[in-house]
């Protein structure tokens, strides 16, 4: 079974704070990994996509991957009430098709 | 990003009848579309994945006589959920990707109800 693990949360983060989601993946054949937001009665929408270990930037996104510790964390830079949703981790195996998502962290951003 | 619409939006059928959704690509060709199914407050559950021009393939659990997906065209792919029941009544979700290995863009989504 491959699995992706995150905290369902709610998660609470003030105004203006890091954010910091973070997944778990269980099947090292795993290549590519993608962080949806999706809001409630909505699709997901993409925010990030990363393949190789390290961190990736985009504007208050940032994804950071460690394929050995088979992790995954998306952190949001001075956040939003308008960031509050459910962040869905999702990984796709090198030689699959589909993606296999987790269940979501719920984040919720006080004002 | 690439832009994938499903429609309808929201529908509501009577239990035994049949509804169709739509899911096309419209700013590229979809080499592989994927359905899911969401229960409210649970992830996306992957139903099936089809390739344009050959069968779908069903994830364990899914019948396919029931949920009838058919990927006619390059950006075009159809889920026909026949004989609806209300345990039908789900979130469900399409999603397209250009090639193999690239990001995987969602329509907006279906609501369905069956009553």
């Amino acid at each position: 079974q491959k699995e992706v693990e995150q905290n369902s949360g709610p998660l609470s983060v003030p105004e203006g704070a890091i954010a910091s989601l973070n997944c778990t993946y269980s099947d090292r054949g795993s290549q590519s990994f993608f962080w949806y937001r999706q809001y409630s009665g909505k699709s997901p929408e993409l925010i990030m996509s990363i393949y190789s270990n390290g961190d990736k930037e985009d504007g208050r996104f940032t994804a950071q991957l460690n394929k050995a510790s088979q992790y995954v964390s998306l952190l949001i830079r001075d956040s939003q009430p308008s960031d509050s949703a459910t962040y869905l981790c999702a990984v796709k195996h090198n030689s699959g098709y589909a993606l296999n998502f987790g269940k979501g962290t719920s984040l919720l951003v006080t004002p | 990003g690439a832009v994938v619409s499903q429609h309808p939006s929201r529908v509501i059928c009577k239990s035994g009848t049949s509804v169709k959704i739509e899911c096309r690509s419209l700013d590229f060709q979809a080499t592989t579309m994927f359905w899911y199914r969401q229960f409210p407050k649970q992830s996306l559950m992957l139903m099936a994945t089809s390739n344009e021009g050959s069968k779908a393939t069903y994830e364990q659990g899914v019948e396919k006589d029931k949920f009838l997906i058919n990927h006619a065209s390059l950006t075009l792919s159809t889920l026909t959920v026949t004989s609806a029941h209300p345990e039908d009544s789900s979130f469900y979700i399409c999603s397209a990707r250009e090639t193999r290995q690239g990001e995987a863009f969602f329509g907006q989504g279906t609501r369905l109800t069956v009553v």
